[in-house]
């Protein structure tokens, strides 16, 4: 299948500080790309989808501007958590289709694990 | 998107079949059955997905009943790497793309 990568894998940071989170399809190009979010023993929940070019689409309750979604190409697209607090540490995924005759399949980073101290 | 409904967890043991079942009784003509795995810390995989016909991949096999309102995953010959929470997600065919996760199942593959 195809690849998408995430980074950084890992990372801890102060409480009020940003911290941007890269995803990039490797082998495709992406028309859309989702972001979704992950907390401990439950499921993924989709917080945006956004596509090349155009401003994010957020979920009911996704605040946009604290979490900033920029999708400048058709294989990067990157997600920053403004003025992070504890509360924001979580499981961060994305994912990748390239849509239409790619394929509808959504292919997933392995996901950044993000702490708030 | 139509709910699905899967089973908490489920245990098979090292070379046997694992069956995951899934019910999508509310699926319409439209709708795609997709399953996906996500192996703990991980990144959830994409499976296989099906309209109305069995599909059968280097991964697993796809059994939709007739009346496509529910499904099978067959693992044919479940490992300990297999053991991963599985996801049934019906969505439909068109241009939204989005996919909603339900809780899954929890496969646990013992030695």
């Amino acid at each position: 299948g195809a690849v998408v990568s995430q980074h950084p894998s890992r990372v801890i940071c102060k409480s009020g500080t940003s911290v941007k989170i890269e995803c990039r399809s490797l082998d495709f190009q992406a028309t859309t790309m989702f972001w979704y979010r992950q907390f401990p023993k439950q499921s993924l929940m989709l917080m945006a989808t956004s596509n090349e070019g155009s401003k994010a689409t957020y979920e009911q309750g996704v605040e946009k501007d604290k979490f900033l979604i920029n999708h400048a190409s058709l294989t990067l697209s990157t997600l920053t958590v403004t003025s992070a607090h504890p509360e924001d540490s979580s499981f961060y995924i994305c994912s990748a289709t390239a849509g239409g005759q790619g394929g509808h399949e959504q292919f997933f980073g392995p996901g950044t694990r993000l702490t708030v101290l | 998107d139509a709910k699905t409904t899967q089973p908490p967890s489920m245990d098979c043991a090292e070379g046997r079949a694992a069956n995951l079942p899934c019910n999508h009784s509310t699926i319409s003509g439209n709708e795609y059955v997709y399953w996906y795995r996500q192996i703990h810390s991980q990144g959830p995989q994409y499976i296989i997905h099906g309209l109305k016909n069995n599909e059968t991949n280097e991964m697993a096999s796809l059994i939709i009943t007739e009346d496509r309102k529910s499904s099978t995953l067959i693992l044919p010959h479940a490992t300990l790497r297999d053991t991963a929470v599985y996801y049934c997600i019906v969505r439909d065919g068109g241009s939204n793309y989005k996919l909603t996760f339900g809780k899954g199942t929890l496969l646990t593959v013992n030695p």
